[in-house]
């Protein structure tokens, strides 16, 4: 079936610095994928839509100039996280839409950040 | 108002019990319904995925939606401890994929 492979699955970095996680559809291509972020004990909310070859959408309340996106192709979506501070610590996770032939929405294995 | 309520628990139930989850919604305009299932710093995993009112079985899992009273619910038969995880209800409005989620319930199977 579909897969959707996030990297890396575990990093810490210096508060200041930018990290960036990919998200990559595997055996498909994926024009849209969202990024989602969960903090501990709590759900995931939705940050963005990433769109292939345009800018992506952000949800309200999420600072675009912070986590920039990046869709530069139909297999790789891009989140960096910008001068990382400590509460930007957070477990972040990509999905693609489901193919043309099922109905699954398929969920990266997810990125923990920790900014210290 | 949250668009989407579920309740957070900790939910501890024995082993064999039925597990009961539920959430409620405000925006009738969801269609699509999803459970899904995520063990403590892992993604989630699909479980049940419903578009119409009504019952939805698959092995030991049932989901139900009512639309009229913006409700759905997930049952787990014969609970085992391995079902010891956190279970989120998902909504969306279309079927592209941007989902609208619940708290989460934690569900504890004791032995």
């Amino acid at each position: 079936g579909a897969v959707v492979s996030q990297h890396p699955s575990w990093v810490i970095c210096k508060s200041g610095t930018s990290v960036k996680i990919e998200c990559r559809s595997l055996d498909f291509q994926a024009t849209t994928m969202f990024w989602y972020r969960q903090f501990p004990k709590q759900s995931l909310m939705l940050m963005a839509t990433s769109n292939e070859g345009s800018k992506a959408t952000y949800e309200q309340g999420v600072e675009k100039d912070k986590f920039l996106i990046n869709h530069a192709s139909l297999t790789l979506s891009t989140l960096t996280v910008t001068s990382a501070h400590p509460e930007d610590s957070s477990f972040y996770i990509c999905s693609a839409p489901p193919t043309p032939s099922g109905n699954t929405i398929y969920f990266g294995e997810g990125s923990w950040l920790t900014v210290v | 108002q949250k668009e989407v309520e579920q309740d957070p628990g900790p939910l501890s139930v024995p082993e064999g019990a039925i597990v009961s989850l539920n959430c409620t919604y405000s925006n009738s305009a969801f269609q699509y319904f999803m459970w899904y299932r995520q063990y403590s710093r892992k993604g989630p995993e699909l479980l049940m995925y419903t578009y119409s009112s009504g019952n939805k079985e698959d092995g030991r899992f049932t989901a139900q939606v009512d639309k009229s009273s913006k409700y759905i619910s997930l049952f787990i038969r014969d609970s085992q401890p391995s079902d010891s995880a956190t279970y989120l209800c998902a909504l969306s409005t279309d079927s592209w994929g941007k989902l609208q989620f619940g708290a989460g319930t934690q569900v504890v199977v004791t032995p």
